[in-house]
């Protein structure tokens, strides 16, 4: 039963253009939400991330918005980059558990130039 | 951010012997480590959680007498894969945070892709 879900394997976006990445979450009981980004055989590198008390974080050209009663995540990346191209993985964090992260299956970005 | 580093980044093992993965904080202390493994196009699994000086948490599914897991010191994690097959062949990775830290400061070491043969 995946509790995160990331339904797009891949997303291409032409650079310059907004990147939208979508999660979806079943667990009301998440209250910490974080976008990772991955390159092959790489670890994950954190991005931006979102408590379940706001709807919206900003951090230069990545936002997050929360909509809690869809339970529904999403980054978006504006303009996109070459350099953005990677594997980005939403992730949640359920309330009282010793910081366990619970991850989607990811998306492939890539930024055509 | 900080460092976390694992050795071996890359390992190919025959079937039946075991192989041991090490993960470490190279400029905090960890009082937390996690290990996760990803299949192919699948997301991060986490495998068990690992406070320092104490048993890890294993999740459901994990078997703790194939993966065992120690937390000897403040900046070492080791995950062993004891009798491995070649179902185990995987990326294994790592994750640590420190004392006081928020939900954010949870750094991931750069995997081990482990082979089986």
């Amino acid at each position: 039963d995946q509790q995160v879900k990331q339904n797009s394997p891949s997303l291409s976006v032409q650079e310059g253009r907004i990147s939208i990445l979508n999660c979806d979450y079943t667990n009301s009981m998440f209250d910490y939400f974080l976008w990772y980004k991955k390159y092959p055989a790489e670890g994950p590198t954190f991005l931006i991330s979102i408590s379940s008390i706001k709807d919206k974080n900003e951090d230069g050209r990545f936002t997050v918005f929360l909509n809690k009663s869809a339970k529904h995540l999403s980054l978006h990346i504006v303009p996109s980059q070459p350099g953005d191209s990677a594997v980005y993985f939403c992730a949640a964090q359920l309330r009282g558990s010793n910081y366990k992260l619970t991850f989607g299956k990811g998306t492939l970005l890539t930024v055509n130039p | 951010g900080a460092v976390v580093s694992q050795h071996p980044s890359r390992v190919i093992c025959k079937s039946g012997t075991s192989v041991k993965i090490e993960c470490r904080s190279l400029d905090f202390q960890a009082t937390t480590m996690f290990w996760y493994r990803q299949f192919p196009k699948q997301s991060l699994m986490l495998m068990a959680t690992s406070n320092e000086g104490s048993k890890a948490t294993y999740e459901q599914g994990v078997e703790k007498d194939k993966f065992l897991i120690n937390h000897a010191s403040l900046t070492l994690s080791t995950l062993t894969v004891t009798s491995a097959h070649p179902e185990d062949s995987s990326f294994y990775i790592c994750s640590a945070r420190g004392w006081g830290a928020t939900s954010l400061e949870q750094y991931f070491g750069p995997g081990t892709r482990l082979t089986v043969t």
